[in-house]
């Protein structure tokens, strides 16, 4: 069974600091993605990646980076932490063969910024 | 902007019920869509995917896709306090293959 992991369930930051959500999924996909969610908003799209070394802006790049080395892992960067940025944090991955293929959810990270 | 709509409720069914969930996407070239399940907290679960006008049926779900009025649905038979969740509607373009999705719509099933 597919598995994606995310580092950390909670996160507890301050306004200004360097933050990094890390994911992990171990069935070879190809795509990754990672969206926020805030209540009453659905899913936004934040970044996605096709594969290795590839990324591509969503609907809410600003303040965020990403990065994809090796094609098991996709890192959310918060280059300064903002109060507007604490929202849960929801990575996927999908493989690259099926675009008819559903999304492979981590359970989320919940950050905060103080 | 590609966008899908759902009505985020809550939709509050008694239990036995059929609940309809409701979704218009504005991009004609999606291909395929997708029905999520996510329970408070947790991350969201697939219900159904739908690719082609008409029904699909798994058990008590039945996904409903109407390509020219841009239209996507979702019948729960028989609800049960278990179904009550957040229900979120995605949309993939055959373009950029990019799911987007809806707001969500919060279900109630009450005893």
């Amino acid at each position: 069974d597919v598995k994606v992991t995310q580092s950390s369930r909670y996160l507890v930051k301050r306004t200004g600091e360097k933050v990094f959500l890390e994911c992990v999924q171990d069935m070879d996909h190809e795509n990754m993605f990672w969206y926020r969610q805030d209540p009453g908003l659905g899913l936004r799209l934040i970044y996605f990646s096709y594969d290795v070394k590839m990324k591509e802006k969503g609907d809410i790049p600003e303040g965020y980076s990403v990065s994809r080395e090796k094609k098991e892992r996709f890192s959310l960067i918060l280059e300064s932490a903002s109060t507007n940025q604490t929202s849960m944090y929801l990575c996927a991955s999908r493989p690259w063969t099926d675009l008819n293929e559903k999304l492979f959810f981590g359970s989320g990270t919940q950050l905060s910024v103080l | 902007q590609k966008e899908v709509e759902q009505n985020s409720g809550p939709l509050s069914v008694p239990e036995g019920a059929i609940a309809s969930l409701n979704c218009t996407y504005s991009d004609r070239v999606s291909q395929s869509f997708f029905w999520y399940r996510q329970y408070s907290g947790k991350s969201p679960e697939l219900i159904m995917s739908i690719y082609s006008n008409g029904d699909k049926e798994d058990g008590r779900f039945t996904a409903q896709l109407n390509k020219a009025s841009q239209y996507v649905s979702l019948l729960i038979r028989d609800s049960q306090p278990s179904d009550s969740a957040t229900y979120l509607c995605a949309a993939v373009s055959g373009g950029s293959y990019i799911p987007t999705f809806g707001r969500g719509t919060s279900l109630i099933v009450h005893p």
